[in-house]
């Protein structure tokens, strides 16, 4: 089992530029994550989903959008991307709620210029 | 306001050299306790669940414990391999709330 895959590894924006990054996991979870870790913060949650065709928002959904069109996939867009949105990326998945373990991919480097 | 705080932000430690690292919380209703190790440009990777005060985990050096306030991670006997980014996370009946991290660096 692969896990949690991310692509890309790492990319650079300009500012208003739009990006999707993919997530994709193979264990047949229901929930799934976008995180973002900036330095001195801790992991702070964007978007969640709860099952395939359903998202809701986190912490900090401002700037981004999500779908969940197939169960092992989950997507995040930035429309028009921002300096401020410069940070890693981290898709997670857990079997049910949050309140289980979270399995977290590799990380998406982004850099908007 | 639920809040986690872990210390110190960075350890060093010579192997062999035993330590631990603490994870204070203040969140309403705990209904887990997670402990994650993160490498250099990884993404972080399941540790421990702790539920309930008094419960206690160990794999290899590693041992964690919860309180009703804290948990700690104890490091025993480190080696250089032990060296990553731990992080803490408390879930609440609504959400995880990560602690930023204690930087753990073992020397040989």
């Amino acid at each position: 089992n692969a896990g949690v895959t991310q692509t890309p590894k790492f990319r650079v924006l300009k500012t208003g530029q739009s990006m999707t990054l993919l997530c994709a996991q193979d264990m047949n979870h229901e929930y799934m994550y976008w995180y973002r870790q900036d330095p001195g913060m801790g992991l702070r949650l964007i978007h969640y989903s709860v099952g395939e065709g359903t998202t809701a928002k986190g912490e900090v959904p401002d700037g981004y959008n999500v779908s969940r069109l197939k169960k092992q996939n989950f997507l995040l867009g930035l429309e028009s991307a921002a300096p401020s949105q410069t940070s890693v990326y981290f898709c997670a998945s857990s079997r049910q709620g949050r309140g289980e373990t979270q399995y977290f991919g590799p990380g998406t480097r982004l850099l908007v210029l | 306001e639920d809040q986690v705080t872990q210390s110190p932000e960075a350890l060093r430690l010579q192997e062999g050299e035993s330590s631990s690292l603490n994870c204070s919380y203040t969140v309403s209703g705990l209904r887990g306790l997670f402990w994650y190790r993160q490498d250099p440009g990884k993404g972080p990777e399941f540790l421990f669940t702790l539920y309930s005060a008094g419960e206690e985990k160990e794999k290899e050096r590693l041992k964690a414990t919860l309180t009703k306030k804290e948990s700690f991670l104890h490091i025993t006997a480190p080696k250089p391999e032990d060296s990553a980014t731990y992080l803490c996370a408390a879930h609440n009946t609504d959400k995880l709330i990560f602690g930023t991290g204690t930087r753990l660096q073992v020397f040989p």
